[in-house]
């Protein structure tokens, strides 16, 4: 069964500094990984997905991530972190078959300081 | 293009009522996917509906079901409110590449 792990339900970074979310994924296929972003009482929106093509996947707002298979991992990261980026993140795996849900990991809520 | 969009967008109730949600996916996407989302148990499939039949089903009780119509709109429909019920209901479309999900902003459901 496919599983996401986010650590780190919190994160707090300063205005300007780098940012890390972490996401490592269970899967026994091939998968495809997605981060998304959540803005309070708002829907999901996609920041970036990974679907074999690369691995370093670059996404919307700066936002890129680094799919590594020896590891299981697909962390998130922007150089640079803006106070626009304050939100949850969800990282989820599909295994791309035919019965289209996602599994979602339990979400990071980033902080930027001034 | 529209974006998925979701009925009502707020809804208050009491238990043991039912209530009925409603989404219109993106335009020529055919699956609609429907998520629950609570602080405690995050986000949650509950099912996904491709042409008007039930593909994959979460693990949620049977007071929990839904349904697609030849538009491809969906409803969701939960029978004998709970208060545990109270959450954000998402639904999103997909065009069947990669899963990828575009979401609607939601439904919060408050059950009193």
């Amino acid at each position: 069964a496919q599983s996401v792990t986010q650590l780190g339900s919190h994160v707090s970074v300063s205005e300007g500094a780098l940012v890390l979310l972490r996401c490592n994924y269970s899967s026994s296929v091939p998968p495809y990984l997605f981060w998304y972003v959540q803005y309070p009482n708002q829907g999901l929106q996609l920041l970036l997905k990974y679907t074999s093509a690369a691995t370093l996947v670059k996404g919307i707002n700066g936002f890129e991530a680094e799919f590594k298979k020896s590891e299981t991992s697909f962390h998130l990261t922007k150089p640079s972190a803006h106070m626009s980026d304050a939100a949850e993140y969800f990282c989820a795996v599909s295994d791309g078959g035919s019965q289209g849900n996602l599994i979602f990991g339990k979400g990071t809520k980033l902080s930027v300081k001034p | 293009k529209a974006g998925v969009t979701q009925t009502p967008r707020y809804l208050i109730k009491t238990r043991g009522q039912q209530v009925t949600l409603s989404c219109s996916p993106i335009s020529g996407h055919r699956s609609v996917s429907w998520y629950q989302q609570t602080p405690g148990q995050g986000l949650q499939f509950l099912f996904e509906y491709f042409s008007e039949t039930q593909r994959n089903k979460g693990n949620f009780p049977g007071r929990f079901s839904g349904r697609q119509f030849s538009n491809s709109r969906s409803e969701m429909n939960v029978s004998t409110l709970e208060l545990g019920d109270s959450a954000l209901y998402l639904c999103a479309s997909t065009p069947g590449t990669y899963n990828e999900q575009f979401f609607g902003p939601g439904t919060r459901l408050t059950v009193l």
